[in-house]
């Protein structure tokens, strides 16, 4: 299948700070990304859909201003936690659907963010 | 609202069994169903994927089936292995195909030697 790679796969950050993570899809191009967080015995959901060269769509109840995300080019998207705090620390996941594709998702490994 | 559910939260099971883990939505309007195993830490790996206009797909010891109408779908895991302990998710994309998917919260699989 198709690969994402995520970085970083984990990041420590004192509260207050900005983290940025990255999602590329290696070795595909991808016109849609999305982002996802998974709280610890919890389930994936869904943060935003990330559109190239488009501003990205949040779902209700994220913070647009919080969690900023680009998606400068078909094969990257980066999801900016700002201002970060300890509430903010999760699993956050990115998944790329393959241009033209029937629909399958394929998802990065991830990246652990502890907020201090 | 989407929602996805899946039983039971959690199996255990000795290897060599056949099992089944269930999933159920709530809005039959789906484009399509993939099934997912993730382990500890880690992100998704994909397992199979169900086309709305499809009712079932294999991959190895592997099968997922699909009843759009009473909004269910089961994979079916043959001879199961230790290897295959995981949580199991489930996750529908709904129709029009533009947004992202509805997760349910997973099936923890554990396989005894």
């Amino acid at each position: 299948g198709a690969v994402v790679s995520q970085h970083p796969s984990r990041v420590i950050c004192k509260s207050g700070t900005s983290v940025k993570i990255e999602c590329r899809s290696l070795d595909f191009q991808a016109t849609t990304m999305f982002w996802y967080r998974q709280f610890p015995k919890q389930s994936l959901m869904l943060m935003a859909t990330s559109n190239e060269g488009s501003k990205a769509t949040y779902e209700q109840g994220v913070e647009k201003d919080k969690f900023l995300i680009n998606h400068a080019s078909l094969t990257l998207s980066t999801l900016t936690v700002t201002s970060a705090h300890p509430e903010d620390s999760s699993f956050y996941i990115c998944s790329a659907r393959v241009r033209g594709n029937t629909g399958e998702l394929f998802f990065g490994e991830g990246s652990r963010l502890t907020v201090l | 609202k989407q929602e996805v559910t899946q039983i039971p939260a959690a199996l255990s099971v000795p290897e060599g069994e056949n099992l089944v883990l269930n999933c159920s939505f709530t809005d039959s309007a789906i484009y399509n169903l993939q099934w997912f195993r993730q382990d500890p830490g880690k992100g998704l790996t994909s397992l199979l994927l169900i086309q709305s206009s499809q009712r079932e797909q294999t991959s190895g010891r592997l099968n997922a089936s699909l009843d759009k109408s009473s909004g269910r779908s089961t994979l079916y895991i043959a001879a199961s292995q230790p290897g295959d302990s995981a949580t199991y998710l489930c996750a529908v994309r709904p129709w029009g195909g533009a947004d992202g998917l509805t997760f349910g919260k997973g099936t923890h699989l554990i396989i005894q030697p």
